[in-house]
């Protein structure tokens, strides 16, 4: 089945730093979904992206499927973005591992 | 309903003992489904059902897990003689559709401690 892949595993940031997490996968895919897990365990839909650039206020996405990869961006970063992010892929939603960011005051 | 619920929020049994998740999905949404997380993981995929029929159940683990959907509308996993290492949070996710090209939006989850 699909593989999917996300980097980094953790990421540490203080407050007002931007970042980038990525999420790689094996084959083509006609569905991509982005998620925050917030520290109560609920899964916040961010982007649907299969293909193209979004933006949602700090947060943007892109995803170049002809590559086989999905970027986000968070930027001016604040504690509040701590969590784990998720990309996931195809209809069955095949997950990543996540990210784990973590963003210091 | 405005979201995707599940009920209940936490769950302890008895190594054994048999249960039920329910989810409800989001009003109009005809596909559903369900996921288990372990600590520390993504969420894994285990059954997919468009309407009252389970469409793809190829994540369910073995033949102690079991999924209906009767009237298209709510959801019941069922697992019997549950382990200890069925526990986990299970997560329920709705769509409009279903299939490719479709955004799914997910319950809080049950978390089902097994002892």
């Amino acid at each position: 089945g699909i593989q999917v892949e996300q980097s980094p595993p953790d990421l540490i940031l203080q407050e007002g730093a931007n970042s980038t997490l990525r999420c790689n996968f094996s084959d083509s895919v006609n569905n991509l979904q982005w998620f925050h897990q917030n520290p109560w365990g609920q899964l916040i839909n961010l982007f649907y992206i299969p293909s193209g650039t979004k933006q949602n206020g700090r947060l943007s996405a892109t995803t170049v499927a002809t590559e086989r990869y999905s970027l986000l961006y968070i930027s001016s970063s604040q504690t509040t973005d701590s969590g784990v992010y998720f990309c996931a892929v195809e209809y069955t939603l095949v997950f990543g591992k996540g990210t784990k960011l973590t963003v210091n005051p | 309903g405005a979201g995707v619920s599940q009920t209940p929020s936490n769950k302890v049994t008895e190594k054994g003992k048999y249960v039920e998740l329910r989810c409800d999905p989001i009003s109009g949404h005809t596909a559903l489904y369900w996921y288990r997380q372990s600590l520390g993981q993504g969420p894994e995929f285990l059954i997919y059902f468009q309407g009252t029929g389970a469409a793809d159940d190829s994540g369910l683990p073995n033949d102690r897990f079991f999924a209906v959907r009767p009237e298209g509308s709510v959801s019941t996993l069922k697992i019997q003689r549950t382990e200890r290492g069925d526990s986990a949070v299970y997560l329920c996710a709705s769509s409009l559709s279903g299939g490719a090209n479709t955004e799914a939006f997910f319950g809080q989850g049950t978390r089902l401690t097994v002892v």
